[in-house]
């Protein structure tokens, strides 16, 4: 069976200019997370869904990030525009449910310049 | 805010020996827990969950759970040099909750 599948795996963008990740989860699993992990730190959530519906987006700074999940599967999270500060590892990872285990994507690595 | 806190470590263990990684947790009424292995440049990886009170063996690892302390442990014996990552800890409330993860203690066994 295919794990959660992330792309692209490495970003480089200038700051200012717009950047999309997406995330295809492992098949059935309902909910799928967006975290962010900055170096020598854990996954920080930025976005949890529910099969289509966001359920826990308090810490995706709304101003420049946006995410969507159509159909409830694929997912994809965009920032629009990219700071330096921006630049960390974006982990997806989905789960059946809420409660049961998460498994991550290889992650992508956003370097804004 | 619902806090998961771990050592940063390093933790040094020397090939062969117990590998003794701690977790505590805030809330109280926290149902689900996880332990993930990162090595560096890599995603997470899930190597054992335990959903409560008591030990859950899983092969050279061994989760323990003690709601009323509010803390979850992993032990590993017989460390590997291949054992040599960051161990990051996970905890659910419910199931309308997001997994919050600790910032991972970095283990390293040396031959």
């Amino acid at each position: 069976e295919a794990g959660v599948v992330q792309s692209p795996r490495y970003k480089i963008i200038e700051k200012k200019q717009p950047v999309a990740f997406w995330c295809n989860p492992i098949s059935g699993h309902n909910t799928l997370y967006w975290y962010l992990q900055n170096l020598g730190q854990g996954p920080e959530l930025l976005i949890r869904y529910e099969n289509e519906e966001a359920v826990d987006d308090s810490q995706l700074p709304k101003d420049r990030f946006s995410a969507e999940r159509l159909k409830g599967v694929d997912s994809t999270l965009k920032i629009q525009p990219a700071e330096l500060g921006d630049s960390a590892v974006y982990l997806c990872a989905s789960s059946e449910t809420g409660l049961t285990e998460a498994f991550f994507g290889q992650g992508t690595r956003l370097t804004v310049v | 805010q619902k806090e998961v806190e771990q050592n940063s470590g390093p933790l040094s263990v020397p090939e062969g020996a117990i590998a003794s990684l701690n977790c505590t947790y805030s809330d109280r009424g926290s149902q689900s827990f996880f332990w993930y292995r990162q090595y560096s440049g890599k995603s997470p990886e899930l190597i054992m969950s335990i959903y409560s009170n008591g030990d859950k063996e899983d092969g050279r690892f061994t989760a323990q759970l003690n709601k009323a302390s509010q803390y979850v442990s992993l032990l590993i014996r017989d460390s590997q040099p291949s054992d040599s990552a960051t161990y990051l800890c996970a905890v659910n409330v419910a199931g309308n909750t997001p997994l919050v993860f600790g910032k991972g203690t970095r283990l390293s066994v040396i031959a």
